[in-house]
């Protein structure tokens, strides 16, 4: 988990309420994503990024937003939390683009939506 | 959205077995990554395979890249006890950024 920084750990939310999950890099990877985890589902891609400035959707984008105005930070916001974004999240970086042995997560944001 | 499947959902070993888990696909993937992940923590990157046919190993781990680029496979030997955890699959495809995770494979192991 060298590198990737993601705050807070843990978070209960009510519902309609708004957040942002942090995520920082200090490795200058290019490369960095979202994704939730969600019990017998694995890892699904939120949202990602491949440099600053540039953000595109993963699997499951619906009620997140991103930007990527720096190559270091890659924030997550809910913009009115839902019980169904109750999830494990964490993000990741690499510096190719997704693929090879470069790739580090994050510890992961318990996050809780009441 | 797109998930890959991995099998078995889950294991229940004793101490020195040995394990085989899989990992399948409808589309051809150009890039095979393994991860474990412990509770309460991230995914870390056990083996990553780039080429079909390709065979790699790890300590006590080994994986392999399916010809067809549709699968993929790891076996771990004389499993120990802090072999534990979730392992996950997980595959980059062709002309895309996206890596997509298998649903996992959770592992007890029994001394």
């Amino acid at each position: 988990n060298a590198g990737v920084t993601q705050t807070p750990k843990f978070q209960v939310l009510k519902t309609g309420q708004s957040m942002t999950l942090q995520c920082a890099q200090d490795m200058n990877h290019e490369y960095m994503s979202w994704y939730r985890q969600d019990p017998g589902m694995g890892l699904r891609l939120i949202h990602y990024s491949v440099g600053a400035g540039i953000t595109d959707q993963g699997e499951v984008p619906n009620g997140y937003n991103v930007s990527r105005s720096t190559t270091e930070d890659f924030p997550l916001r809910l913009l009115s939390a839902a019980p169904s974004q109750t999830s494990v999240y964490f993000c990741a970086s690499s510096n190719n683009r997704g693929a090879g042995n470069t790739i580090y997560f994050g510890e992961g944001s318990w996050l809780t939506v009441v | 959205g797109q998930q890959l499947n991995q099998s078995p959902q889950s294991m229940f070993i004793q101490e020195g077995e040995d394990v085989s888990m899989n990992c399948t696909s409808s589309s051809i993937f150009n890039t095979w990554l393994w991860y474990k992940q412990d509770p309460g923590e991230g995914p870390v990157l056990l083996i990553a395979l780039y080429k079909a046919g390709e065979l790699t190993s790890n300590g006590r781990l080994t994986a392999q890249f399916g010809i067809t680029r549709k699968d993929s496979f790891l076996n771990i030997s004389a499993s120990i006890p802090s072999d534990v955890g979730i392992y996950f699959c997980a595959g980059l495809r062709i002309g895309t950024d996206k890596l997509i995770f298998g649903t996992g494979t959770r592992l007890q192991v029994f001394p």
